[in-house]
């Protein structure tokens, strides 16, 4: 099956520095990637949509200044946290859809943040 | 809004033990339903895809059933083992959408040996 990476696994940082986290498709090309959201035990929140080539859809509540998301290319996105505090501690998950034919979602392995 | 349910939230069983894991959802228009698996700290493994045209999919010891008109749908597990021991998370795209996913909150399983 189709393989979502993220990068990186684990990050611990201090309050007010800035986080990038990349999230590659690595064996198919991904026109429109997703960025989640997970809290200790509660579900998956969608964060933004993110599209190659044009400005990332932001979910209502979801600061897009604070969240960068940047769509480079056809494999890669990224996920800035700008200024971080520990209430954005969480685990990040990417997802990213193969071209159209297959509706399955694939899923990064995520990114657990830690802001100290 | 699209608004997704699953009960119970946490389920322990005995190893060998057949059950059902229950998603409901409020919207009925949906493109199809999918069930993942998350392992503790990790990201999601895709178990089953179901269309709206279909009521059923089955893939080895799991079948996951359809039902659009009621908004629901369930997982069923036969045989259990302790390697089922995860988290299962229902989603559907939302009304008018194909592509993005709303989970429910998800089923925690223990399959004690």
């Amino acid at each position: 099956g189709a393989v979502v990476s993220q990068h990186p696994s684990w990050v611990i940082c201090k309050s007010g520095t800035s986080v990038k986290i990349e999230c590659r498709s690595l064996d198919f090309q991904a026109t429109t990637m997703f960025w989640y959201r997970q809290f200790p035990k509660q579900s998956l929140m969608l964060m933004a949509t993110s599209n190659e080539g044009s400005k990332a859809t932001y979910e209502q509540g979801v600061e897009k200044d604070k969240f960068l998301i940047n769509h480079a290319s056809l494999t890669l996105s990224t996920l800035t946290v700008t200024s971080a505090h520990p209430e954005d501690s969480s685990f990040y998950i990417c997802s990213a859809r193969p071209p159209i034919g297959q509706e399955t979602q694939y899923f990064g392995p995520g990114t657990r943040l830690l802001v100290l | 809004k699209q608004e997704v349910t699953q009960i119970p939230a946490a389920l322990s069983v005995p190893e060998g033990e057949n059950l059902v894991l229950n998603c409901s959802f409020t919207d009925s228009a949906i493109y199809n339903l999918q069930w993942f698996r998350q392992d503790p700290g990790k990201g999601l493994t895709s178990l089953l895809l179901i269309q709206s045209s279909q009521r059923e999919q089955t893939s080895g010891r799991l079948n996951a059933s359809l039902d659009k008109s009621s908004g629901r749908s369930t997982l069923y597990i036969a045989a259990s083992q302790p390697g089922d021991s995860a988290t299962y998370l229902c989603a559907v795209p939302p009304p008018g959408s194909a592509r993005q996913l709303t989970f429910g909150s998800g089923t925690q399983l223990t399959v004690l040996p």
